[in-house]
């Protein structure tokens, strides 16, 4: 693994259903986050994890829920997918959430469409 | 409330030099940053700035002005390679990234 992986690269889900989309870094970063990309907006910050054990609301965060057991994985999860969640989910990761550095290194992204 | 603002789309030619800028209202300030996203692909990042002034890394230049809230990201000797979208992103008190909806560079031989 080199950088940050997320799984799958696409699916098509029924509404209803739950999903979980999975994120790992191998960078021994602290920080990692999960955004949603929709045409015409800015990326949205749905949850972030300062470090592994700690986990906060982002911006969007209704009908998403993530967990950080260890450093490397984020697994992003919804619990009854909705049309609205239809989407392009990246994960990614900064070596920290303080000081005067922050730059945040992408997933591929995972292409979602909730049917 | 937190904003951030950037032109939606702009033409250039080849060779030819393009200036995107990005205005920014943030609840505190701690640094500003560019991203490219060519169609289909993750964010990569270009530039930071935290400092008013001018960065300059090869062919990309980046400007921050703290006093006005205004950025700008300078592409030099245009390739149709640099055709892509330019995220401008402020870091805000909390350390949260607050991000533009992303300009579109189409580049034209």
């Amino acid at each position: 693994i080199a950088g940050i992986t997320q799984a799958p690269t696409s699916q098509i889900l029924a509404a209803g259903r739950r999903m979980t989309l999975r994120c790992t870094q191998d960078m021994r970063h602290n920080a990692m986050y999960w955004y949603r990309q929709d045409l015409g907006l800015g990326l949205r910050l749905i949850h972030y994890s300062n470090t592994a054990g700690t986990t906060g609301k982002g911006e969007v965060p209704d009908g998403y829920s993530v967990s950080r057991a260890n450093t490397d994985d984020f697994p992003l999860t919804l619990a009854s997918a909705v049309p609205s969640q239809t989407s392009v989910y990246f994960c990614a990761s900064s070596d920290s959430i303080g000081g005067d550095y922050n730059e945040q290194f992408f997933g591929p992204g995972t292409r979602l469409t909730v049917l | 409330g937190q904003n951030i603002d950037q032109p939606t789309e702009m033409t250039a030619t080849e060779g030819a030099i393009v200036q995107i800028n990005c205005t920014y209202q943030t609840s505190g300030f701690n640094g500003l940053f560019w991203y490219q996203q060519h169609a289909g692909e993750a964010p990569t990042f270009l530039s930071y700035n935290v400092l008013d002034g001018l960065e300059e890394k090869g062919r990309f230049s980046s400007f921050l002005s703290r006093s006005k809230g205004y950025s700008y990201l300078l592409l030099k000797e245009l390739q149709m390679k640099d055709s892509a979208s330019y995220l401008c992103a402020a870091l805000d008190s909390n350390y949260q990234l607050i991000w533009g909806a992303g300009t579109k560079l189409i580049i034209k031989p």
